[in-house]
């Protein structure tokens, strides 16, 4: 147990819809990653947050956003979902925003299905 | 962008078989990741290498980092049934961002 969790597990929706995947850091942790798994692209990395604001960007569409609060857990927005967005979706965490030795440690993801 | 290039995709082994994958990137590293990621569940850290050249091990699990900066290798001994997964390697530069390779499957005949 990583000490990362997320809710939910699964996540079943349709096309068009909106859906939001939470996510807890581990204690600790002011830094939160999140991540698209799927079939044919590997782990991409989408977003960062560290201590509530925005620290880096990567492929996160524009459909797609994702916000830190004060208790430092972190949510993911995703709307008008499109088939293609079927993917598992990791939270990860880390003490630091950046630096040596600030490694991430993953939750369990949720799976999300677009039908 | 920074990629990586890791192989093999997939190893179908004997138990009890020793097992290499490797790593190799365009770009230096300054930190090189394996990480293991079981059926259903997130990834979790294996090993973490911060010099050139380093080698080091957990339990039956030794990953070194290349001289170059460049590689990395994962080697497992023995392996047993539960070895199953998929491992990745990640590789951080100068910036945070972490790159992952795509994975290797391997699946242990027992």
């Amino acid at each position: 147990d990583s000490g990362v969790t997320q809710t939910p597990k699964h996540l079943i929706t349709a096309t068009g819809q909106r859906v939001t995947l939470r996510c807890s850091p581990r204690s600790g942790d002011l830094s939160v990653y999140w991540y698209q798994q799927s079939l044919d692209q590997g782990l991409q990395f989408l977003i960062q947050y560290y201590n509530g604001e925005e620290r880096a960007k990567g492929n996160i569409l524009e459909r797609f956003s994702a916000q830190q609060f004060p208790d430092l857990h972190s949510e993911l927005n995703l709307s008008s979902l499109e088939l293609g967005d079927s993917a598992l979706y990791f939270c990860a965490s880390s003490v630091a925003p950046s630096g040596f030795h600030n490694e991430q440690f993953f939750g369990p993801g949720t799976r999300l299905t677009v039908l | 962008g920074q990629q990586l290039n890791q192989s093999p995709q997939s190893m179908f082994i004997q138990e009890g078989e020793d097992v290499s994958m490797n790593c190799t990137s365009s770009s230096i590293f300054n930190t090189w990741l394996w990480y293991k990621q079981d059926p259903g569940e997130g990834p979790v850290l294996l090993i973490a290498l911060y010099k050139a050249g380093e080698l080091t091990s957990n339990g039956r699990l030794t990953a070194q980092f290349g001289i170059t900066r460049k590689d990395s290798f994962l080697n497992i001994s023995a392996s047993i049934p539960s070895d199953v997964g998929i491992y990745f390697c990640a590789g951080r530069g100068y910036g945070n961002k972490l790159v992952f390779g795509a994975g290797t499957i391997l699946r242990v005949k027992s």
